[in-house]
């Protein structure tokens, strides 16, 4: 297994456009995570799924945020109307249910212009 | 309420020096765990050790040690004898659900040859 693999690595869009990005978990994870991560700032919690359900979101998940994972395996997390205040760093963790520690992956570098 | 507290933004050091990076906790459970995280240029979070909450006993793991200290809500890390490699961000977490990691804002190291 190559650990977690997050597709594009980055992306530049236009304020205003909608993104989607792609999370590929450990195959055998059942539980999937997002994170977004600002400039200087440590990565603040999104949301995760158990298997295919959405069990917890934060706040910072507004309306324009939307996040699947239809099967219990890849995930995406689709933004619409980007606006500059989006522009972070999306990441991707993974782990089995039984485990504390997160396996990470590098992350989608979203840019708004 | 969960929160993490990194207080070195940034801290350079010389190769073989030997460096601590400071983290203070707060949280009102009695069942946590504590995270390190590095955070190389590349992106993806590389987990380096968990603590729970009742296991106060110090760990070495090669040139990095780990203090935790419940009665000052720390959790400390120290690199004996740096080297160039590990320059990174380094983050604390905790989270006592295993599953909503807090993040501190994080430690950029940087080893100077």
């Amino acid at each position: 297994d190559t650990g977690v693999s997050q597709n594009p690595r980055h992306k530049i869009t236009k304020r205003g456009q909608n993104v989607t990005f792609r999370c590929d978990p450990i195959s055998e994870h059942n539980r999937l995570y997002w994170y977004r991560q600002t400039l200087g700032q440590g990565p603040e919690f999104l949301t995760y799924f158990q298997n295919e359900a959405q069990l917890e979101k934060s706040r910072l998940l507004s309306d324009r945020f939307s996040a699947e994972r239809p099967k219990g395996s890849f995930s995406t997390l689709e933004i619409q109307r980007t606006e500059q205040g989006d522009s972070a760093m999306y990441l991707c963790a993974s782990k089995d249910g039984m485990d504390y520690g997160y396996t990470f992956g590098s992350g989608t570098r979203l840019t708004v212009v | 309420a969960q929160k993490v507290t990194q207080a070195q933004t940034e801290i350079s050091v010389v190769e073989k020096e030997d460096v601590t990076l400071d983290c203070v906790y707060e949280t009102r459970d009695t069942t946590y765990y504590l995270f390190w995280y590095k955070q190389p240029p590349s992106g993806e979070l590389v987990f380096l050790i968990r603590r729970n909450s009742f296991d106060e006993q110090n760990e070495i793991s090669g040139r990095y040690s780990w203090n935790f200290q419940k009665s000052t809500s720390s959790f400390n890390f120290t690199i004996t004898a740096s080297q160039v490699v590990d320059s990174a961000v380094y983050f604390c977490a905790l989270t006592y659900t295993g599953n909503q990691f807090y993040f501190g804002t994080g430690t950029s190291l940087t080893v100077i040859p």
